[in-house]
């Protein structure tokens, strides 16, 4: 069975801070990759997916991730961070027809 | 386009109490995910519908739960008798196919 690892369970960044965050997933065959997000009081959104070519993928709001596959990783990063991307963010995976498996998230505070 | 909608979006029942839950997917979209979020987590696939086909319930405590889909639309998860453990929040999802999920804003079930 799949499984994806997210690195850090709670981040705090200043406003115009860089932020990574770590994705990894241990399906060795073609898979697609998620990144959602959820915003305070908000439901689950579709923040970028990768599903095949350039492995760098760009998303809504400065979001883009990077799918290394060698690494079998799927980053998300944002050059400059906002007060308003305070938000829990899930890296998801699946492969074909395969169920989408989730991280168990990261709470991102960004203090203005 | 209207979302995914879900109702009701708080429940709070006692212990071996029945409780259902109801989904209208975004019209045209044949596939129907039930997903449990536990605090701390991300959300777990309980069981997949295609039109109104189960695809896959692995995960589905069938002993309790159980989910329908009548005429390929909406869609009822039921759970009888509750546990404590069964406390989470409820989301509903629905996809073209096996494109990207679209999320509902989720029924957050408390059992006391």
């Amino acid at each position: 069975a799949q499984s994806v690892s997210q690195h850090n369970h709670h981040v705090i960044l200043s406003e115009a801070a860089s932020l990574e965050l770590g994705c990894n997933y241990s399906y060795g065959g073609t898979v697609n990759l998620f990144w959602y997000v959820q915003y305070p009081g908000q439901h689950l959104q579709l923040l970028l997916k990768y599903f095949s070519g350039d492995p760098l993928v760009k998303g809504i709001k400065g979001f883009e991730a990077e799918f290394i596959k060698s690494k079998f990783s799927f980053n998300l990063r944002k050059p400059s961070v906002q007060w308003s991307d305070t938000a829990e963010y899930f890296c998801a995976v699946n492969s074909g027809y395969s169920t989408l498996t989730f991280g168990k998230g990261t709470m991102l505070l960004v203090s203005p | 386009e209207a979302g995914v909608a879900q109702s009701p979006r708080y429940k709070i029942i006692e212990k071996r109490q029945s409780v259902a839950f109801w989904c209208n997917p975004i019209s045209g979209h044949a596939t129907l995910y039930w997903y449990q979020q536990i605090l701390g987590q991300g959300p777990k696939l309980l069981i997949q519908f295609q039109n109104n086909g189960v695809v896959d319930d692995s995960q589905l405590p069938k002993d309790r739960f159980s989910a329908e889909r009548l005429k390929g639309v909406d869609s009822t998860l039921k759970i009888q008798p509750a546990k404590l453990e069964d406390s989470a929040v409820y989301l509903c999802a629905s996809s073209k196919s096996t494109d990207t999920q679209y999320f509902g804003p989720g029924t957050r079930l408390t059992v006391l």
